[in-house]
């Protein structure tokens, strides 16, 4: 079955400091992988995904992620993190039904950054 | 274009009763997926819609059902409301495509309460 596992509950980085969002993943066959950020009472807002191609996937806000399949880790990353940033992040790997053709996401449990000024 | 909205925004039922959330999809899209968020919990998925049919489904009960309907809006229905029904449902569209590479995109999210 495929998985995620974001391994921190919590990444607090200084304003202005490199960010690094973990994640990895298990899946069968090739992986479709995806990164969300959820500010508080909201929905969840699409950063960006990794299909196919490229290993570094640059998304929403100035955020990019590398995919490296040796490690089965899709990262988030921003060079220099925002106050604004501080919020909840997801990963997500797509699972697919082959035989109705449903493809459904599977979510890990988040990861709370913390941007401090 | 107009992003995915969810109505209402907050609910609150007691236990037994049965509720009805609604989902209108970002203009072009014509798949509708439910999630069930517990708090401190990551989205998972209860069903997808598809040509206003169940287009696969999760590990949620019966009791849990959609609909899809001519202009891509959804209903999630929940009956007979346990506690742990509480929760934030999300509902995603995308552009089926029939390859798995379309983008879920989220609503805002209905907050249910269930006393």
């Amino acid at each position: 079955a495929q998985s995620v596992a974001q391994p921190e509950d919590q990444v607090n980085v200084a304003e202005g400091n490199p960010l690094t969002v973990k994640c990895t993943y298990s899946v069968s066959g090739n992986p479709y992988l995806f990164w969300y950020v959820q500010y508080p009472n909201r929905g969840l807002q699409f950063l960006l995904k990794y299909i196919t191609g490229d290993n570094l996937v640059k998304g929403s806000y100035g955020f990019e992620a590398e995919f490296n399949k040796s490690q089965t880790s899709f990262h988030l990353k921003k060079p220099s993190a925002l106050v604004s940033d501080s919020a909840l992040y997801f990963c997500a790997v797509r699972d697919s039904s082959a035989s109705l053709g449903t493809y459904k996401y599977i979510f890990g449990t988040g990861t709370r950054l913390k941007v401090l000024a | 274009e107009t992003g995915v909205t969810q109505s209402p925004t907050h609910l609150i039922k007691t236990r037994g009763q049965q509720v009805t959330l609604r989902c209108s999809s970002q203009s072009g899209h014509n798949t509708v997926s439910w999630y069930q968020q517990a708090l401190g919990q990551g989205p998972q998925f209860i069903f997808q819609y598809y040509r206003e049919e169940e287009n696969g489904r999760g590990n949620f009960p019966p009791r849990f059902s959609g609909l899809q309907f001519p202009n891509y809006s959804s209903e999630l229905n929940v009956n007979a409301l346990e506690l742990d029904d509480s929760a934030l449902y999300l509902c995603a569209s995308s552009f089926w495509a029939g390859d798995g590479t379309d983008t879920q995109y989220f609503g805002p999210g209905t907050r249910l309460t269930v006393l």
